[in-house]
């Protein structure tokens, strides 16, 4: 499986903008990156995936560097209800399943 | 209708007792997985099935058993359990298994305790 490497956790104010970190650097040519994100008591929950262009959607950005053996997930403006462990995951073709790391807990301040 | 189904949300049970977690979803996936997840630690994949077969099974003990009679149902067959057994179980389903620029969906868990 391939390997992804998070901080353990990050700290973030409210209503400001957080980049997660991720480092991949064993990724392959065709592997995709997800993120999905654990808020507690409750099961995971996609938020974002891309292979080599950045990628925005309603929840987040994704910036994937040019090498792609980093990537970043931006949430805009951090709310409170953000706050949970989230993961950074390489889905590979030949099996694909969502291997999860340790993740980054995030936590938003008031 | 994009949500996987788990019941029951909570279960108590005896190292003796026989009990079965059930999962459904109605998005016409063909890809289920099971995974459990130990306080403060991340999920650890179980199984995986596709199109109705076993495909993976990450060396899980046999007291933990694994049925998919359906395409829209997964259940998982519980017997002699241990109390380290107690944890967060969690069914999953995306497209299929090869379709990885697609997401995958996740139930809210049956929270297992086992006395």
């Amino acid at each position: 499986d391939a390997k992804t490497t998070q901080p353990n956790s990050m700290e973030s104010n409210e209503e400001e903008p957080v980049h997660l970190p991720c480092n991949h650097s064993t990724i392959s040519g065709t592997d995709y990156i997800h993120w999905y994100r654990q808020l507690p008591s409750q099961g995971p929950e996609y938020v974002i995936h891309g292979l080599t262009s950045n990628v925005n959607n309603r929840m987040a950005s994704l910036a994937i560097a040019e090498d792609r053996k980093s990537s970043t997930l931006i949430l805009h403006r951090a709310t409170l209800r953000d706050a949970a462990v989230y993961y950074c995951i390489l889905r590979r073709g030949s099996q694909g399943n969502l291997i999860f790391g340790k993740g980054t807990k995030l936590s938003v301040k008031p | 209708d994009t949500e996987v189904t788990q019941t029951p949300k909570h279960l108590v049970m005896g190292m003796t007792n026989k009990k079965s977690l059930k999962c459904e979803q109605h998005m016409g996936h063909r890809a289920m997985y099971w995974y459990k997840q130990k306080a403060k630690k991340p999920p650890e994949l179980m199984f995986v099935y596709s199109y109705e077969k076993l495909s993976i099974n990450e060396s899980v003990p046999s007291r933990f058993s694994p049925e998919c009679p359906n395409s829209s149902l997964l259940n998982l067959h519980l017997h002699a359990l241990q109390p380290e057994d107690s944890a967060l179980y969690l069914c999953a389903s995306s497209q299929h298994i090869q379709a990885i620029n697609t997401e995958a969906f996740f139930g809210q868990g049956t929270r297992l305790t086992v006395v």
